[in-house]
């Protein structure tokens, strides 16, 4: 069955420090993508991210990376310098292609808090 | 272009009651998925529309129905509402259904029942 877990619920830094919030995700299948979305207090999900299972190359994107590893079933986001607008609640998401059908599965979300 | 936009932003209604949501998606998307945020369950994929039909269906009792119009709008309705059913709702549309589509929300409608 899938499953994506996000441990840490909230975390708070200091503006300028790195942060990585942490996802590990259960699936059965061979071919699945990985996303991840912020949700900024105005409730609207972003798309940040999106990973197939045949890519383990990490990706970076200004100050966003990410971490991917099939070893671990980890899908791991990192901010670097960390600002106040990255403040939000950040989801991980799952979805696998099962004969036709897909759902997207997401997890319990981590709030992040970036203080001045 | 305009994003996608959901009607009301803001609902309260009593239990028993139904409701009806509504979407509209980016333009020239015609995917048009549901999901329902609370703080106990998360975010919990409701169904998916493409085509005026519904292509995927989440674990949710019957009383939660929708369907998708021939200009790619959506509405959701729920009847007999729970005071369970209290919600964030969201709406995502994408140009076409399949697993590794990217969706692009809506800001959601907050259901509150009474």
């Amino acid at each position: 069955a899938q499953k994506v877990t996000q441990a840490q619920t909230e975390i708070s830094v200091v503006e300028k420090e790195d942060v990585t919030l942490d996802c590990v995700y259960e699936t059965r299948d061979t071919t699945y993508y990985l996303f991840w979305y912020k949700q900024p207090p105005s409730g609207e999900l972003v798309f940040l991210i999106r990973r197939n299972s045949f890519d383990e190359q990490n990706e970076i994107s200004g100050r966003y990376s990410w971490n991917f590893q099939k070893s671990t079933s980890s899908f791991n986001f990192t901010i670097t310098a960390s600002q106040v607008v990255d403040s939000a609640v950040y989801f991980c998401a799952l979805s696998e292609d099962t004969s036709g059908t897909y759902k997207y599965i997401f997890g319990t979300g981590t709030r992040l808090k970036v203080l001045a | 272009k305009a994003g996608v936009t959901q009607t009301p932003r803001y609902l309260i209604k009593t239990r028993g009651q139904q409701v009806t949501l509504s979407c509209s998606p980016i333009s020239g998307h015609r995917s048009v998925s549901w999901y329902q945020q609370t703080p106990g369950q998360g975010l919990q994929f409701l169904f998916e529309y493409f085509s005026e039909t519904q292509r995927n269906k989440g674990n949710f009792p019957g009383r939660f129905s929708g369907r998708q119009f021939s200009n790619s709008r959506s509405e959701m309705n729920v009847s007999t509402l729970e005071l369970g059913d209290s919600a964030l709702y969201l709406c995502a549309s994408s140009l076409a259904p399949g697993s590794g589509v990217e969706q692009f929300f809506g800001p959601g409608t907050r259901l509150t029942v009474l």
